[in-house]
């Protein structure tokens, strides 16, 4: 059980598609991000968003469009996607706090870029 | 560049064996280090995380790890290892308030 939900699970789209992916996440946390996770490469962060603010763009690009309209609530918008984005995006929250913070993942979206 | 190094890719024990997974960082100064755990169709979970204090952590399960500053280590341990241990091990650093580094994650293959 994780108090960070992603959907969908499994996402298969053609390169010409729109998606998106969501996540919500039941911690009561003020910082939401989206994780990249492809084999044999470290995990890699794409964005990050606090109190609703995205405070890092980790180069990514623009065919990845995140939006967050609550503290609870993360999207990931996707379009004209290519194979290479093919992976395992991975959705987390944590409590920013000075000291450091904890970050909690949600359970992954497989996407498949056909 | 700062970064975050696993030095095995994919460990295989037999169960009961002992377990010794090292992470090395590239960072100076005060850190947050962490390890995390993906059990086979699971989500990234965490074992244990060192802030201050104690260098030698203790997490769920069994695991351990020891912060050692002078060698920037936080080597991942387990006396002996089940076969419900198989998963894959993500080290992850962080300077306070910054962003979480990950490494490349080490496999483990516990053979019962």
């Amino acid at each position: 059980e994780t108090g960070v939900t992603q959907t969908p699970r499994h996402l298969v789209m053609g390169m010409t598609n729109k998606k998106s992916l969501k996540c919500e996440q039941h911690l009561g946390h003020n910082a939401m991000y989206w994780y990249k996770q492809s084999a044999k490469k470290p995990l890699e962060l794409m964005f990050v968003y606090s109190l609703e603010e995205r405070v890092e763009n980790n180069s990514v690009p623009s065919r990845f469009s995140p939006e967050c309209p609550n503290s609870s609530h993360l999207f990931l918008h996707l379009h004209t996607l290519q194979p290479e984005d093919s992976a395992l995006y991975l959705c987390a929250s944590s409590q920013a706090r000075v000291g450091g913070n904890t970050i909690y993942f949600g359970e992954g979206s497989w996407l498949t870029v056909v | 560049a700062q970064s975050v190094s696993q030095h095995n890719h994919h460990v295989i024990l037999s169960e009961a064996a002992s377990l010794e997974l090292g992470c090395n960082y590239s960072y100076g100064g005060t850190v947050n280090l962490f390890w995390y755990v993906q059990y086979p169709g699971q989500h990234l979970q965490l074992l244990l995380k060192y802030f201050s204090g104690d260098p030698l952590v203790k997490g769920i399960k069994g695991f351990e790890a020891e912060f050692i500053k002078s060698k920037f280590s936080f080597n991942l341990r387990k006396p002996s290892v089940q076969w419900s241990d198989t998963a894959e091990y993500f080290c992850a650093v962080t300077k306070p308030g910054g962003k979480l580094i990950f490494g490349q994650g080490t496999e483990l293959s516990v053979k019962p």
